[in-house]
């Protein structure tokens, strides 16, 4: 059974940092495309970033680009987003979410449940 | 301002079969590019729906369907059931956004 088991939201100050983490399983990982999707309280889905199976590709919203680095660790089956800078709009539900296939467009078959990241002073 | 134009709401009484629209442009699902569709019940993570324009995973009864057409797609649900009332959302991608995926605004889909 897949699992993605996102951890280390919580409150962070304005322009602070906080990092994210997805442990996943049920999966040979390092076949896959991994991101992070976020959905603010009440709102849409937003994508926020993207790695390849392999490191060698990343992509980011606008809105994040320059203050988030997504990374991933395959020995650990372990996505990161580390977040910088951070701004009251980025208050969210942080989704971690595992490519269909190793398409760089495909879909996002599996997500996790969420953490929650607040950004207040 | 999403790049994905979707209703906000459709409304249906049980049994009955909703359609959901979601319109793009030539940078996105008029250039080829594929259209997912997700589901997202009250309170909880999204959940793939519909992959590659008109594909089901295993756990999607075929109650739901997907088409998509020069720069627009659909999904629809038919007979509808209580348990469909949730929002839902198209997903492409976009060559005119630096390495973006793009979601719509989501629908709200009403069961009478």
């Amino acid at each position: 059974e897949v699992q993605l088991v996102e951890s280390g939201g919580g409150v962070g100050q304005p322009g602070r940092s906080l990092r994210l983490s997805c442990a996943a399983s049920g999966f040979i990982f390092d076949d896959y495309d991994m991101h992070w999707v976020r959905q603010a309280p009440g709102k849409g889905l937003e994508w926020v970033s993207g790695i390849s199976w392999n490191s060698g590709r990343t992509g980011y919203a606008d809105s994040v680009k320059g203050r988030f680095t997504i990374s991933r660790d395959n020995a650990k089956n372990s996505l990161f987003l580390q977040m910088n800078s951070l701004r009251a709009e980025d208050t969210a539900f942080y989704y971690c979410a595992k490519a269909g296939t190793k398409n760089w467009y495909a879909d996002f078959d599996y997500w996790g449940q969420g953490a929650l990241v607040t950004v207040s002073s | 301002q999403s790049v994905l134009t979707q209703p906000p709401s459709v409304s249906g009484a049980p049994g009955q079969r909703v359609t959901i629209s979601c319109a793009g442009s030539s940078s996105n699902i008029g250039a080829g590019y594929d259209v997912h569709w997700y589901q997202q019940l009250p309170g909880t993570a999204p959940k793939l729906l519909i992959y590659g324009n008109t594909n089901r995973p295993s756990w999607v009864p075929d109650r739901f369907s997907g088409s998509k057409s020069g720069t627009s797609a659909s999904l629809a649900i038919t007979g509808l059931q209580p348990d469909d009332e949730a929002d839902y959302y198209c997903q492409s991608y976009d060559n005119s956004l630096s390495g973006s995926r793009v979601f719509g605004p989501g629908t709200k889909v009403i069961v009478l």
